[in-house]
Parts: C-alpha cells; structure tokens; sequence
C-alpha cells in the first residue's frame, strides 16, 4: 500500500504562537506533498505543493509567510503555522505521489494523511 | 482550467436503496476522474478512478463510475446502500500525469435504516 501518516491529528493553542504539522509517507519516497486545507462541511483548498528538495509553490491568496512548508526529504513534510490566530483554525490535510520500488506509484492519485485539526483559542 | 461540479450537497437514501452521486467535470484535456471518501475528522480514501481504457470502474466497497465523456460526467453509484457508506464523497479531476486535484464540493451520503 502507500500510507501517509499525518501528526498531531488534534492540536490546540493560544493566539500567537506557532504549530508544526508533520505529514510522513511510511512506505513510499513522496516525491511530492500538497497541503490542503478544510473549512467545516467544505471542500479541500490547496494551500501548496511541494516537490522534495525544492521551495514550495502557493496557491493564489495563501501566505507564505503564515504557512511555511517544509519538504527537506522523501518521506517527510512540516507545515508550520505561524503566529496561529482563530481564524487559522481548520482541518489541515496533507497527501502525497511518489515512488515505491523504484517505479510510480499509482497512475494520478494522491494518498492522504489522516489530517490535523487545528483550533486556535 | 479544470473545474468539478457535484450536485446536491446532501443525498438521504435508505439502507439497501440505489446511491446515486453526480459528479460533472470541465477539463480542456483527456481528465483523469477520482472518488474520495472522507469519513468525519479523518482523510481522504480512494474510492475508485478513472485513468484510461474501461470507462466504466469499479471501486472498493461496491462502488462503481462510469466515465461519460460526451456528457462530461463522472457519476458514482452502488446498487444497495450500506449504513456503513455514510460519509462525504468528494470528486476530482486533474490534467493527468501527478498533478494536483481539483475537488468538487462534496456530496454527504445519509443512509436511514
């Protein structure tokens, strides 16, 4: 199979201070991760792609400088939330495509983590 | 630019009932078309896909699409509901080859005894 592992899946925190998202592939070499963010009862809005080794790309109208990615390695990306305020809070969804054994995995799908539920008191 | 659109936020059927999701899609090349599931606080699982050949697929769980490229729709059914397929089903669409989905709003299936 191809698991995507997401940590923490609930976190809270006070206004002001920054959380870290970790999303890790356990079995494939995620060659790229897109985080996706969740409004209740609404679709998923792509906040980013990130290609290993490379700076991620935004989607038009999300900040970088709110929403740093991370994508140091084949297995692991962070998505920091910095300086959290309310209305930062969401379900943070991250997934991935890569390789495994060398050859593609899949033929177009993305492979989900678990999500994080962000609330920001 | 690619574009999904699900009709009906919320379907009710009763348990043993066809289920029947509509998923229309717009994509200025051949599209390759997903089924999610999402089950509440957890992520997305694939249902079913539709990349080349056989337009008609099945999925896990009973679940089946057919790919209609003259009506440029994905819809997703299975012939008899199950308490258990209670959930939000999101389709997708991407312009192949590993790239990032587009999604739909969501359909949330509600299956009565």
């Amino acid at each position: 199979g191809a698991v995507v592992s997401q940590h923490p899946s609930w976190v809270i925190c006070k206004s002001g201070t920054s959380v870290k998202i970790e999303c890790r592939s356990l079995d494939f070499q995620a060659t790229t991760m897109f985080w996706y963010r969740q409004f209740p009862k609404q679709s998923l809005m792509l906040m980013a792609t990130s290609n290993e080794g490379s700076k991620a790309t935004y989607e038009q109208g999300v900040e970088k400088d709110k929403f740093l990615i991370n994508h140091a390695s084949l297995t692991l990306s962070t998505l920091t939330v910095t300086s959290a305020h309310p209305e930062d809070s969401s379900f943070y969804i991250c997934s991935a495509s890569g390789l495994q054994g060398g050859s593609r995995l899949g033929t177009g799908e993305l492979f989900f983590g678990e999500g994080s539920r962000l609330t920001v008191l | 630019a690619q574009s999904v659109t699900q009709l009906g936020s919320h379907v009710s059927v009763s348990e043993g009932a066809l289920v029947l999701l509509r998923c229309n899609y717009s994509s200025s090349v051949p599209p390759y078309l997903f089924w999610y599931v999402q089950y509440p606080n957890q992520g997305l699982q694939l249902l079913l896909k539709y990349t080349t050949g056989a337009t008609l697929v099945k999925g896990i769980n009973g679940f089946e699409a057919e790919f209609k490229k003259s009506e440029t729709s994905f819809h997703l059914t299975k012939p008899s509901a199950h308490m258990s397929d209670a959930a939000e089903y999101f389709c997708a669409v991407s312009d192949r080859g590993f790239q990032k989905l587009v999604f739909g709003t969501g359909t949330r299936l509600l299956v009565s005894p």
